[in-house]
């Protein structure tokens, strides 16, 4: 049973590149969400999506953009990457529709640096 | 503005020691309420949570959290810690906001 799945699990860019962080999970859940984890600031929601065919801001949505792909996919984006964004990114799902109800599964996480 | 504080970012406890970690939320709505840990090199994953009911919650591992409305607070508490509980423990409202997580280190 894999869960929630993210790819890749380490990547190194240099400022102005861009790149994607896939995110796939096997549960049917509705919700879908990327957070970054940042030392000693805790997880920030990036973007969600509560449901198929939708997508929302979080706490800190600059500089990244995402696509629901399906119910089973949701990928993040990061058009030119800045070193501000160096941080271990975490895919997320959740059962129900409304973002605000049901645990989280995370996936391993995907640690990227910006040079 | 909404937020969540947890009062201690890191603590150091011996073996069988009794924990208690602050949570304290402000958000204007009503909120689901949410204990998670990252155990050393893992992902994160629930403790425990509180939708409604019973304000005084049990979860994996012996861990238990009361909701305090008045106080706008849900404390983790365990009463006798173990070296395997070394973790990042977070505390969340409503899945999207996080407190800044606090770090427990217990000593052999």
């Amino acid at each position: 049973n894999a869960g929630v799945t993210q790819t890749p699990k380490f990547q190194v860019l240099k400022t102005g590149q861009s790149m994607t962080l896939q995110c796939a999970q096997d549960m049917n859940h509705n919700s879908m969400y990327w957070y970054r984890q940042d030392p000693g600031m805790g997880l920030r929601l990036i973007y969600y999506s509560a449901s198929e065919g939708t997508t929302d801001k979080g706490e800190v949505p600059n500089g990244y953009n995402v696509s629901r792909l399906n119910k089973r996919e949701f990928s993040l984006r990061l058009e030119s990457a800045a070193p501000s964004q160096t941080s271990v990114y975490f895919c997320a799902s959740s059962e129900g529709g409304d973002r605000n109800t049901g645990e989280l599964f995370f996936g391993e996480g995907s640690r990227l640096t910006v040079l | 503005a909404q937020s969540v504080s947890q009062h201690n970012h890191h603590v150091i406890l011996s073996e069988a020691a009794s924990l208690e970690l602050g949570c304290n939320y402000s958000y204007g709505g009503t909120v689901n309420l949410f204990w998670y840990v990252q155990y050393p090199g893992q992902h994160l994953q629930l403790l425990l949570k509180y939708f409604s009911g019973d304000p005084l919650v049990k979860g994996i591992k012996g861990f238990e959290a009361e909701f305090i409305k008045s106080k706008f607070s849900f404390n983790l508490r365990k009463p006798s810690v173990q070296w395997s509980d070394t973790a990042e423990y977070f505390c969340a409202v409503n899945q999207i906001i996080f407190g800044k997580g606090t770090r427990l280190h217990i000593l052999p």
